[in-house]
């Protein structure tokens, strides 16, 4: 059984950028959630993609936006990246959108500069 | 707005002994609580849950008691070991929005041998 896998593990931008994180769900996981987790907090939901579509999103402006693929991978897109956006992005895969059984990745560490 | 919160950041217990985290929320649509537990470069990992018409379950050496007049939950660890080091998140969810979950700050855990 493969885990959540995400990838770059650290990442290092300038404000203004734009950036693309990826995520790999569990074996069998149809759904993922985007988490991000500054320091010294819990994390904080992004959105949620199920069957290609997004599938709720928490308090984060348009600039953050997202895909699933039909293989059910994820990405995680911000634009005119903000001193702010820097932080653990985790992402989770379930096996249904209300399944409180997340299984995380290990996360990238995105740095705005 | 912090819905769900964790007082304290930091927790030291001596192995062997009880480890007591405490949670508290403020939103009385939560109708589903979870901690979850993390290593360092590691993601989230799901511990133990409990529905809010409970008010205690068990899973081995870890129980989660739900107190919905307080609005208060707690995780007890008993008895504690080295490998329960960690940080230590509580979160909750609502019947409306369930895939969402909303985490506490959490708790780091220490257990000295």
């Amino acid at each position: 059984e493969t885990g959540v896998t995400q990838s770059p593990t650290h990442l290092i931008k300038t404000r203004g950028q734009q950036v693309t994180l990826r995520c790999s769900s569990q074996s069998g996981h149809n759904t993922v959630s985007w988490y991000q987790q500054a320091l010294g907090q819990g994390p904080q939901f992004i959105f949620q993609y199920y069957r290609e579509e997004e599938n709720g999103r928490g308090n984060f402006p348009p600039r953050f936006s997202g895909l699933q693929f039909p293989n059910y991978s994820s990405e995680l897109n911000v634009n005119a990246l903000e001193l702010d956006d820097s932080a653990l992005y985790l992402c989770a895969s379930s096996l249904f959108p209300t399944d409180e059984k997340l299984f995380f990745g290990s996360g990238t560490q995105l740095s705005v500069l | 707005d912090q819905q769900v919160k964790q007082n304290s950041p930091s927790l030291s217990v001596q192995e062997g002994r009880i480890s007591i985290l405490n949670c508290d929320y403020t939103n009385s649509m939560f109708d589903y609580f979870l901690w979850y537990k993390k290593y360092p470069a590691e993601g989230p990992t799901f511990l133990i849950s409990i529905s809010s018409i409970k008010d205690k379950n068990e899973d081995g050496r870890f129980t989660v008691f739900l107190n919905k007049s307080a609005k208060h939950l707690s995780l007890h660890i008993v008895p504690s070991q080295p490998g329960d080091s960690a940080v230590y998140f509580c979160a909750a969810r609502r019947i409306q929005g369930a895939q969402k979950l909303v985490f506490g700050q959490g708790t780091r855990l220490t257990i000295n041998p």
